[in-house]
């Protein structure tokens, strides 16, 4: 079956350490992406890549660092410089294409982390 | 200026009557999109309803249908006989043109359905 998995679904960190969220896709899209959500809140971007070995930032970049050196592979790291990491993670994907005739192409989500500082 | 506004942090339904969560949007661009996604509990995110800025008729999906109110920029999703099952957070996104691969979400609305 074809979807995003993230991994782990749940994840404790120490403060001051580096820990790094998985994510992968067997769609076969071209654009992937990051999303930070508190509770009883929406979704932030953190990253997104529309290609392989590119990327762009999102609204909260800071602290978070991703690589894309596959198209199916797309993981953030939580840097000890993100004050306060403590929050649900979305990764998604969506199938790029020309504006006009794939423009209704919804994001497809994986499930979601959930990282907790101690 | 927030490109989606979600006014309605919380909403109770009864079981079997419609709802309307209100979406406003802002965008200078003449072609874009615009989605709902419905967030239960367990986190996972499930895609609804897409309305494209030029579908001149509203979209509609089942139980769910949007009604796009293109001059006042609102987008607003009915959901029908509400379920027991629909009590979730509710998610207004948009996608525009300028910025293709880029995806706005509004704050949400949590919906309460009451048996």
């Amino acid at each position: 079956d074809g979807g995003i998995t993230q991994s782990p679904k749940y994840l404790f960190r120490k403060e001051g350490q580096n820990v790094t969220l998985s994510c992968e896709q067997n769609l076969n899209h071209d654009a992937m992406y990051w999303y930070r959500q508190d509770p009883g809140q929406g979704l932030r971007l953190i990253y997104y890549s529309q290609i392989v070995n590119d990327f762009q930032k999102g609204d909260i970049a800071e602290g978070y660092s991703v690589s894309r050196e596959k198209k199916e592979s797309f993981p953030l790291t939580v840097t000890s410089a993100q004050k306060n990491p403590t929050a649900f993670y979305l990764c998604a994907s969506i199938s790029r294409g020309l504006a006009g005739a794939l423009f209704g192409n919804e994001q497809f989500f994986g499930p979601g982390t959930r990282l907790t500082v101690l | 200026a927030q490109k989606i506004t979600q006014t309605q942090p919380g909403m109770f339904v009864q079981e079997k009557e419609a709802v309307t969560l209100d979406c406003t949007y802002d965008t200078s661009d003449q072609s874009y999109g615009l989605f709902w996604y419905k967030q239960p509990s367990s986190g996972e995110m499930i895609f609804l309803i897409y309305q494209g800025s030029y579908d001149e008729q509203n979209a509609t999906e089942g139980r769910y249908s949007l009604n796009f109110q293109k001059a006042r920029k609102s987008a607003n999703l009915v959901i029908s006989a509400s379920q027991l099952g629909d009590s979730a957070m509710y998610f207004c996104a948009m996608r525009e043109t300028y910025n293709f691969n880029k995806f706005y979400f509004g704050s949400g609305t949590k919906l309460n359905v009451k048996p």
